[in-house]
């Protein structure tokens, strides 16, 4: 069964407009962590921003924000004001097990374009 | 900055050919994992090691193996190259439970 579910392989979003991309996990774990991560074009995976399962507030590193919903079990990620080279493709990933032994799943990825 | 590297961005093999991915970290992590990445699959754990000398089978380890003789070296070896291990190939390094940095990759094309 799928861990980390994106169901949305490709969005479109206009220069300076705000888009959410979507992401639910799966977990029996009590313990866990939500990631996003930033493809671009060239290959390298960028950190962008780390949800704890036991956060209170939602995590938020610039433009970037995670809304996270437990209950629902959904982490999204929010950007805000929009720029051309935010066009890239977005992973999340959940990491899992004991601390000190973690493995990273990922989601099967969005693929961004921002329009001009 | 921690420094993940891969010491092959572009490799083209041919079919039956041993293979071997080097992976190489500079800041002393006991973890580290090698993913492919494929268009519509998202990337898909191979092997990870907690420490040296230590390896796990990740979600796809069939048609792979990897050795960690030292703590900063992580490779990934197949033994028989096939066409359906043309991927792009992902190594990543950390110690935290906030995340881990990747390499920049390596693009395998077996002909």
């Amino acid at each position: 069964a799928q861990k980390i579910t994106q169901t949305q392989p490709g969005m479109f979003v206009q220069e300076k407009e705000a888009v959410t991309l979507d992401c639910t996990y799966d977990t029996s774990d009590p313990s866990y962590g939500l990631f996003w991560y930033k493809q671009p074009s060239s290959g390298e995976m960028i950190f962008l921003i780390y949800q704890g399962s036991y956060d209170q507030q939602n995590a938020t590193e610039g433009r970037y924000s995670l809304n996270f919903q437990k209950a629902r079990k959904s982490a999204n990620l929010v950007i805000s004001a929009s720029q051309l080279g935010d066009s890239a493709m977005y992973f999340c990933a959940m990491r899992e097990g004991p601390k000190g032994t973690y493995k990273y799943i990922f989601g099967t990825g969005t693929r961004l374009k921002v329009l001009a | 900055d921690v420094k993940v590297t891969q010491s092959s961005r572009y490799l083209v093999k041919r079919t039956g050919e041993k293979v071997f991915l080097e992976c190489v970290q500079d800041m002393d992590h006991e973890n580290m994992f090698w993913y492919r990445q494929d268009p519509g699959l998202g990337l898909r754990l191979i092997y990870f090691s907690y420490d040296v000398k230590m390896k796990e089978k990740g979600d796809i380890p069939e048609g792979y193996s990897v050795s960690r003789e030292k703590k900063e070296r992580f490779s990934l070896i197949l033994e028989s190259a096939s066409t359906n291990q043309t991927s792009m190939y992902l190594c990543a390094s950390g110690h935290s439970e906030d995340g881990y940095t990747f390499g920049s990759g390596t693009r395998l094309t077996v002909v």
